[in-house]
């Protein structure tokens, strides 16, 4: 079964620009969230979305949204990029169909530059 | 919200060696795992063990949730298991709460 898949890898915007990045769960995962990782705040919760509805948020501001397709592939948008910006952002995906066991698995991530 | 500490943040030690890294949650949680995060910013599963213990080749982890801590046992280290472990955990919302890692080097 193939793992979870981010586009694209590599990304370099300037100030100001907007960017969507992709993110393909493993399949029948319904469970897609979003982490971001800076070397100053670590590993961070973005948002969950689950049946095409976000189901949980982390405190970012509204510059940073999302969605989720019927088949269960996301995409998050940040708009009017700021140099704090960059960061690794990395996408999970897991069943969610039980509380007693939810492993989330991880893909490669999207390298984000702001320049 | 819950706090996630690892310990130590730093480990260097010579290949052979055996190593314990520890994780301390300040909540009940649901689940925890354990990751190994590779050069390019991968997170590998290495387990998902919210309470127990289980082995995997060279590496075990332990959780006894009642005391809120897990321990990660890697024994034998190689080169390859260089980079950071984290920990994280999850609580009712189904996001996890990621601790600040343990950065090992291992020494050929």
């Amino acid at each position: 079964k193939a793992g979870v898949t981010q586009t694209p890898r590599y990304l370099i915007k300037t100030r100001g620009q907007q960017v969507t990045l992709s993110c393909s769960p493993i399949s029948g995962h319904r469970s897609v969230s979003w982490y971001q990782q800076t070397p100053g705040q670590g590993l961070q919760f973005l948002f969950e979305y689950f049946s095409e509805t976000q189901r949980n948020k982390g405190n970012f501001p509204g510059r940073f949204s999302g969605r989720q397709f019927s088949n269960s592939r996301s995409e998050m948008n940040v708009s009017t990029l700021e140099l704090g910006d960059s960061a690794l952002y990395l996408c999970a995906s897991s069943l969610r169909d039980s509380p007693l066991y939810n492993e989330q698995f991880f893909g490669p991530g999207t390298r984000l530059t702001v320049l | 919200g819950i706090q996630v500490e690892q310990s130590p943040p730093d480990l260097i030690l010579q290949e052979g060696a055996n190593s314990t890294l520890r994780c301390n949650f300040s909540d009940s949680v649901n689940n925890l795992q354990w990751f190994h995060q590779n050069p390019w910013g991968q997170l590998i599963n290495l387990f998902y063990i919210p309470s127990g213990t289980k082995q995997n080749g060279r590496l075990s982890a332990t959780t006894v949730a009642t005391e809120r801590y897990s321990l990660l046992y890697i024994s034998s280290s190689q080169t390859t298991d260089s980079g950071v472990y984290f920990c994280a955990v999850q609580t009712g919302a189904n996001n996890l709460f990621f601790g600040t890692g343990t950065r090992l080097t291992v020494i050929p």
